[in-house]
């Protein structure tokens, strides 16, 4: 099954608010990290928290990883149109080598 | 870098035909993946490679699909014969031995199988 479930499935928010994304997974991590992909185009990676820190900034991306509860949360504030994509969250895990185990991700849409 | 590299963009054939898709990976990485994603089942791991080494192929969907990667540079994933539920976008995405697992995606491979 998976490793990592994205909550909410689907956001829709205008611009200027602020979006949180979700993420649980089950097993122990080495790193999570967040992508994201537009439509039609392949994942890029966004922020990557590794399992003994509790939160990471990059510009308007804001992670958080709570170890005890086996979740993450991906905070993108004042929301751009732009950021309208799909957001994954994948864990990094020592049995699983070098392979990621990605969510089924969370469809973000900002409108203007 | 130019990135990682997939051919074709788009594929469409009919079913019981050949599909050879392909990847180049970013010069250096020395893992490489092969991702199908549909709305259905979302991105599955079908196979990766390190240093050109098959490690788990247990995605594999069925003995119709093989991958190989004859060296560093590129890699292909073969669908004979195709079925219609073949119809998925391909990804392939390398990594670097030590970059925290930290992958690279290509633009992905649209297949149609009719």
């Amino acid at each position: 099954s998976q490793q990592g479930e994205e909550d909410p499935q689907a956001l829709s928010i205008q611009e200027g608010e602020n979006a949180t994304m979700n993420c649980s997974y089950k097993t122990s991590i080495n790193n999570l990290q967040w992508y994201r992909q537009n439509s039609g185009r392949g994942l890029v990676h966004l922020i990557l928290i590794r399992s003994n820190e509790r939160e990471k900034h990059s510009g308007r991306l804001r992670v958080t990883l709570d170890t005890s509860k086996k979740s993450s949360s991906l905070l993108i504030t004042a929301s751009r149109a732009a950021d309208t994509a799909s957001y994954f969250c994948a864990t990094a895990n020592p049995q699983a080598g070098t392979a990621l185990i990605f969510g089924k991700g969370t469809t973000l849409s900002v409108s203007s | 870098d130019a990135g990682v590299i997939q051919s074709p963009r788009h594929e469409v054939t009919e079913m019981g035909q050949e599909v050879t898709l392909r990847c180049k990976p970013i010069s250096g990485h020395n893992s490489l993946f092969w991702y199908r994603q549909t709305m259905m089942r979302g991105l599955e791991l079908l196979i990766y490679f390190n240093n050109n080494v098959p490690i788990d192929d247990s995605g594999m969907p069925e003995d119709r699909f093989s991958a190989k990667m004859p060296n560093a540079s590129f890699s292909t994933l073969k669908i004979q014969p195709s079925e219609p539920r073949d119809s998925a976008v391909y990804f392939c995405a390398s990594s670097e031995t030590g970059a925290k697992n930290i992958q690279y995606f290509g633009a992905g491979t649209r297949l149609s199988v009719l």
